[in-house]
Order: C-alpha cells, then sequence, then structure tokens
C-alpha cells in the first residue's frame, strides 16, 4: 500500500546532540510537510517542500532544517535539541491525485522524540 | 487561513450518531472546510472536506450551512474505535497550501 513511513517511531538524544527523523513516501506527492506535535496540543507546521522549494514557518527556531534530497526522502535536522523540543513529529505529504483528493493530506505515525 | 471554534470535547454513545459542530464565521468563498480526525498515538487522517455542498463519503457526513459560516460532521453510527480528537480546518484548495489546526473537539465515544 501507498504510504508515508516514518523511522524510528520513538528516538531519544542528549540535551545538545544534533538528530535526524527521516520520512519517506511511496505516493509520488509534490509536497512534504514536517509538523510538530507538543503533548495535548495540535500539531503545527514547521516547514514543506514543494517539490525542491523549501517553505519556512516565519516562527520555525533556526534550530531545524530540513533537507529534501529527491522526491520520496524528507528529513528533519534538529541541531541542538533543547528539553522544548520533545515533542511529536509528523511527516505529511500532499499532491497528485490519489483517490481524486490531490490536496488531502497524508500523515505518517509519527516519530516521538524524547530529549535527556 | 479563517480561524476555527469547537466544542473542546463531547461524549456520544456506541451506535449513535455523533455531530461534531465547527464555527468559521470568518470563512472566505475559495476556503473549503476540511475534517481531520486524530487517534491516540498517530498522525491525524482525513475524513471529508467541502465547499459549500454537503458530501458524503464512507466515514462521514459534512454538513456546510447555507452562509458557509458553520459547519457539522456526522458520524453516523460511532464506534469506540471513532474516539479521536476532530480538527475542523479551512483552508484555500491548493496542493501546497498548509494545514492550520486549531484546538479540536475531543469525541470520547462510550459503550
Amino acid at each position: 500500500d501507498a504510504m508515508v513511513i516514518q523511522n524510528p517511531r520513538y528516538q531519544v538524544t542528549q540535551f545538545g546532540k544534533p538528530v535526524t527523523l527521516s520520512c519517506s513516501q511511496t505516493l509520488n506527492h509534490n509536497v512534504m510537510y514536517w509538523y510538530q506535535q507538543k503533548s495535548s496540543q495540535a500539531p503545527k507546521l514547521l516547514f514543506h517542500y514543494y517539490d525542491k522549494d523549501f517553505n519556512n514557518e516565519a516562527d520555525t527556531p533556526d534550530n531545524f532544517q530540513s533537507r529534501r534530497p529527491n522526491t520520496s526522502f524528507c528529513f528533519l535536522d534538529i541541531r541542538s535539541p533543547g528539553l522544548g523540543d520533545a515533542a511529536m513529529y509528523l511527516c505529511a505529504t500532499s499532491g497528485g491525485s490519489t483517490s481524486g483528493r490531490a490536496n488531502e493530506q497524508f500523515f505518517g505515525p509519527g516519530t516521538r522524540l524524547t530529549v535527556l | 487561513d479563517a480561524k476555527t471554534t469547537q466544542p473542546p470535547s463531547m461524549d456520544c454513545a456506541e451506535g449513535r450518531a455523533a455531530n461534531l459542530p465547527c464555527n468559521h464565521s470568518t470563512i472566505s468563498g475559495n476556503e473549503y472546510v476540511y475534517w481531520y480526525r486524530q487517534i491516540h498515538s498517530q498522525g491525524p487522517q482525513y475524513i471529508i472536506h467541502g465547499l459549500k455542498n454537503n458530501e458524503t463519503n464512507e466515514m462521514a457526513s459534512l454538513i456546510i450551512t447555507e452562509d458557509r459560516k458553520s459547519s457539522t460532521l456526522i458520524l453516523p453510527h460511532a464506534t469506540l474505535r471513532d474516539t479521536a480528537v476532530y480538527y475542523c480546518i479551512v483552508r484555500v484548495d491548493n496542493a501546497g497550501n498548509m494545514l492550520t489546526f486549531g484546538g479540536g473537539t475531543r469525541l470520547m465515544v462510550k459503550p
């Protein structure tokens, strides 16, 4: 089945130690998004790629970076994680003509990041 | 994107219809109403969307008022697996547009 895959599901890192979260998709979608969801809060968009064009949200900290080497993969790099960066990180995709819902966003299961 | 207002929580008996309201009084003419839900520890899942006509799919029905200032998501026969946070979002229907999640409604389906 076509899907959005996030690995690992759980990631533990140390305060200040760089960490990379990965997302891959088999949907061949143009757009890939990264959302941050803290406990008991709604998801909040960090940035997205439309093809190779990177779009950063105005209030996304510089500590968060992203890479999209090809259509299928997108990475979230946290350069120096702080305790406040502990959250669920959700990857999503949109675009194409899957099931006639071209602008629906398909979410992965998320990676829960713990910062020690 | 226009903002939405939803009740923070609702209960529903298993097998009964769940009617989840959403107010979006500042919606623009080119903005659609989208509904997503998020089951605990999972990513959000698309449910349904519409512009001005009522919509129905295998998961739910969406009723949009004539003035488009509010809508209702209807789960016709709620099951325990429908327990989730339901988000109502209004957005322009372009592929690159983000979703701006509000508080959502936490629906608890009870036996």
